[in-house]
């Protein structure tokens, strides 16, 4: 079974701190991606990577970045935390191919909470 | 890349048969159609995937009509189980990356 973890389930960080969030697979997977999750907005794409330093923005990147050195790791940074960065953070994980093989696997999720 | 749209939220009982329809009028000649399922507090999991025609497998069906411009997530006999959000998504093809997540169902199943 894939595996995608993510380095902590629940983070509370104060306002204007950097703060990272670490995701690791162990699938081999070319592809990683960093969403957030927000109640009425479902998940909305904020980076994705699709080789080793090689990223791309999503739909939201203001106020992120994100770090691919490894293949199996892909970290989201937020360089000074804001309020309305509180959110729960998804990492997930695919092959690169064909579309029929286009799963993404997701990890447990980061609920963050910015004071 | 293509917008889904979904229902917010659906109501069932134990036993039923659910039907949600997911809109996707500008749905790409390369576009895949995939079901998402979401427990609370825990990351989406992959239900099922079609490109056209109808696609079975052991936890849901997919209907895709032949215009493609929509398609319906056929879960049979709901349990407490299932309550979960359900999402749509449609992208893939071409040698696409990105998947663009609506905002999902949400699936109430009650006895």
């Amino acid at each position: 079974d894939v595996k995608v973890t993510q380095s902590s389930r629940y983070l509370v960080k104060r306002t204007g701190e950097k703060v990272f969030l670490e995701c690791v697979q162990d699938m081999d997977h070319e592809n990683m991606f960093w969403y957030r999750q927000d109640p009425g907005l479902g998940l909305r794409l904020i980076y994705f990577s699709y080789d080793v330093k090689m990223k791309e923005k999503g739909d939201i990147p203001e106020g992120y970045s994100v770090s691919r050195e490894k293949k199996e790791r892909f970290s989201l940074i937020l360089e000074s935390a804001s309020t309305n960065q509180t959110s729960m953070y998804l990492c997930a994980s695919k092959s690169p191919g064909l579309a029929s093989t286009d799963t993404q696997y997701f990890g447990p999720g980061t609920r963050l909470t910015v004071l | 890349l293509a917008k889904t749209t979904q229902p917010i939220s659906m109501d069932s009982y134990e036993g039923q048969e659910v039907n949600i329809t997911c809109s996707h009028n500008n749905i790409a000649t390369n576009d895949y159609i995939t079901w998402y399922q979401q427990f609370p507090s825990q990351g989406p999991r992959f239900i099922i995937q079609g490109y056209k025609t109808k696609v079975t497998n052991e936890v849901a069906s997919l209907f895709i009509p032949a215009d493609r411009k929509s398609s319906t997530l056929s879960l049979p006999r709901v349990s407490l189980s299932d309550t979960a959000v359900y999402y749509c998504l449609v992208g893939g093809g071409g040698g696409g990356n990105k998947l663009t997540f609506g905002t999902g169902t949400q699936l109430k199943v009650e006895l």
